[in-house]
């Protein structure tokens, strides 16, 4: 089975403070994902990757930035944590970007700015 | 107006109930899919379709690309089915998902 690792599943962190959230794939997936899910907004993209050092902006992606150096792992950086970032992050994976690859998600990470 | 709409919001059935949930879109597509999400947050994908009818188990998901709608039936339901049912379109064949904003579903026992 595909699996998509989290490595926080609840974060408190104050304002201004630098924020990593790390994701990890182990079927050698060339796509991830960033996604953060807000109540009546639903999932909105913050980043993607097509390769290794390959990433290419989404819907939001003021205020953060990513990292992948190895295929296997996409990391999300909040420079300087903002109250407004407070939501739940999904990281995802998948094979190219035809259409007839699925997609596997992590188990959410919630933070909360303060 | 969103690219993908879902109805209902919220939806509440009696174990045992058949329960639809709708999903129309606006764009050209690749193909849909069918996500749920249970409380925890994680995501687990259920269908991805392009065309007809897919079942698996007490699920069944059709499409009517010329509609541009698609059905997740549930038969059967149980109250582990309880979950946020989201529809989400890959737009053209190299394009990321647009997302619904979920139906959230409640079966009681």
């Amino acid at each position: 089975d595909v699996k998509v690792t989290q490595s926080s599943r609840y974060l408190v962190k104050r304002t201004g403070e630098k924020v990593f959230l790390e994701c990890v794939q182990d079927m050698d997936h060339e796509n991830m994902f960033w996604y953060r899910q807000d109540p009546g907004l639903g999932l909105r993209l913050i980043y993607f990757s097509y390769d290794v050092k390959m990433k290419e902006k989404g819907d939001i992606p003021e205020g953060y930035s990513v990292s992948r150096e190895k295929k296997e792992r996409f990391s999300l950086i909040l420079e300087s944590a903002s109250t407004n970032q407070t939501s739940m992050y999904l990281c995802a994976s998948s094979l190219g970007l035809e259409a007839g690859n699925t997609i596997y998600f992590g188990e959410g990470s919630w933070l909360t700015v303060v | 107006k969103n690219e993908v709409e879902q109805s209902p919001q919220n939806l509440t059935a009696q174990e045992g109930e058949f329960i639809t949930i709708n999903c129309s879109y606006s764009v050209g597509i690749s193909a849909l899919h069918w996500l749920q999400q249970h409380p925890g947050g994680g995501i687990v994908s259920l269908f991805m379709l392009s065309s007809g009818k897919k079942k698996h188990g007490r699920l069944i998901a059709t499409i009517n690309i010329q509609e541009k709608h698609s059905s997740l039936h549930i038969t059967a339901s149980h109250p582990r089915d309880s979950a946020v049912y989201i529809c989400a379109v890959k737009r053209g064949s190299q394009g990321n998902l647009i997302f619904g904003k979920g139906t959230k579903l409640s079966v009681k026992p």
